[in-house]
Formats: C-alpha cells, sequence, structure tokens
C-alpha cells in the first residue's frame, strides 16, 4: 500500500530554535499534501494543505508565518515550526495524496519544546 | 461537509467481530464514506471507503445503509492490535484538496 515517511519521529528543542519536519511520499507522487496537529486527547486538527509548487493554504488561525510549509516536489513537503515555544508542543502529522485516491499518513512527529 | 456521529467507546471480545457504527443523515450524493483508525501515537491509517455499495476488502468491510445516512464498519475477528480509535469521515471523493477532517471518533478496546 501507500507509504508516507515522517522524519524525525521526535524532536526536543530549547524555546526560540526552529524545527523542520520533512515528510515524503515513498511509492507514489503526492499532488496534494497535508499537515495536521493533534494535542494530547484531542483529535487531529488541519493545519494546512499544500499542493507541488504553489503555496499552502492554511485553516483559520494558523499562522502562515509561524509554521512554513514547503512542497518543492510531488514526493516531498516539509513543515518548519519557526521560534518554537512551549504551547507549540504538540504531534505533527502528515499526509499525502495523489488525485482520487484516499490520503495516506505518516507516523507523526513528537515535537517537545523546553 | 456532512458532519458524522459516533459512539464515543466500544468494547469487543478478542476474535469476535466488532461492528462500529457512524450516522451521516445530512450526506449529500458526491460524498464518500471513509473510514480511518489511529493506534497511540501513531498516524491515521487508512481502512476503506465506499459510495453507497458495500465495500469489503483484507480489513474490513463497510457496510452502508440504502439511504447513505449510516454505515458500519464490520472487524470480522478482531485481535489485541485492533484497539485504535477508529474515525467515520465523510467527504467528496474527487478533486485535489479533499482533506481529510477528523471528529472525535469511536475508541475500540478489543478484550482477551
Amino acid at each position: 500500500g501507500a507509504v508516507v515517511s515522517q522524519h524525525p519521529s521526535r524532536v526536543i528543542c530549547k524555546s526560540g530554535t526552529s524545527v523542520k519536519i520533512e515528510c515524503r511520499s515513498l511509492d507514489f507522487q503526492a499532488t496534494t499534501m497535508f499537515w495536521y496537529r493533534q494535542f494530547p486527547k484531542q483529535s487531529l486538527m488541519l493545519m494546512a494543505t499544500s499542493n507541488e509548487g504553489s503555496k499552502a493554504t492554511y485553516e483559520q488561525g494558523v499562522e502562515k508565518d509561524k509554521f512554513l510549509i514547503n512542497h518543492a516536489s510531488l514526493t516531498l513537503s516539509t513543515l518548519t515550526v519557526t521560534s518554537a515555544h512551549p504551547e507549540d508542543s504538540s504531534f505533527y502529522i502528515c499526509s499525502a495524496r495523489t488525485f482520487n485516491q484516499p490520503q495516506h499518513f505518516g507516523d507523526g512527529t513528537r515535537l517537545s519544546i523546553l | 461537509d456532512a458532519k458524522t456521529t459516533q459512539p464515543p467507546s466500544m468494547d469487543c471480545a478478542e476474535g469476535r467481530a466488532a461492528n462500529l457504527p457512524c450516522n451521516h443523515s445530512t450526506i449529500s450524493g458526491n460524498e464518500y464514506v471513509y473510514w480511518y483508525r489511529q493506534i497511540h501515537s501513531q498516524g491515521p491509517q487508512y481502512i476503506i471507503h465506499g459510495l453507497k455499495n458495500n465495500e469489503t476488502n483484507e480489513m474490513a468491510s463497510l457496510i452502508i445503509t440504502e439511504d447513505r445516512k449510516s454505515s458500519t464498519l464490520i472487524l470480522p475477528h478482531a485481535t489485541l492490535r485492533d484497539t485504535a480509535v477508529y474515525y467515520c469521515i465523510v467527504r467528496v471523493g474527487a478533486g485535489n484538496n479533499n482533506d481529510m477532517r477528523f471528529g472525535a471518533g469511536t475508541r475500540l478496546t478489543v478484550k482477551p
């Protein structure tokens, strides 16, 4: 089945650091990639949608200057959390899909900001 | 998008069938029913989806009522590894920006 790889799986860093998370579709070309965030005991919340080669579309309340998304190729999207603070600590999950196919998800990145 | 309603939790005995219900009474004609599950500390896993016909794959069966207002996901022989949160999502099938919006889901606990 379709495989989406996310890296790193866990990050612990100091407040003020910028953190980059990579999402790759390993066996298919992803026309669209999505980024979600999940806080403890809550469901996944969509942060943004990105199509290859174009700017990401952010959900209401998600700061685009805080969460930089780059979707430079059909197999790679990156999420950069800029100047991270403790309230940005969360489980970040990416997903990818190609046209008319279900989304497939990565295994998530647990971000802890000290 | 049509809203879905699922019970917050269910238990199932190992080896028995797990039947997870989902109500989507406001579903429109071009919306599909998708099921995902999330095992603790992992990303969601795609299970199955359908439009109006019943569907079966190696993981599960999806039964959609004739009026499409509800559906049931069936895990025919539940194992302890099926313990997870199961999400029923209704979305338009085609189109690039078909993002999945997650509700609270059903927490299924398979017991020995």
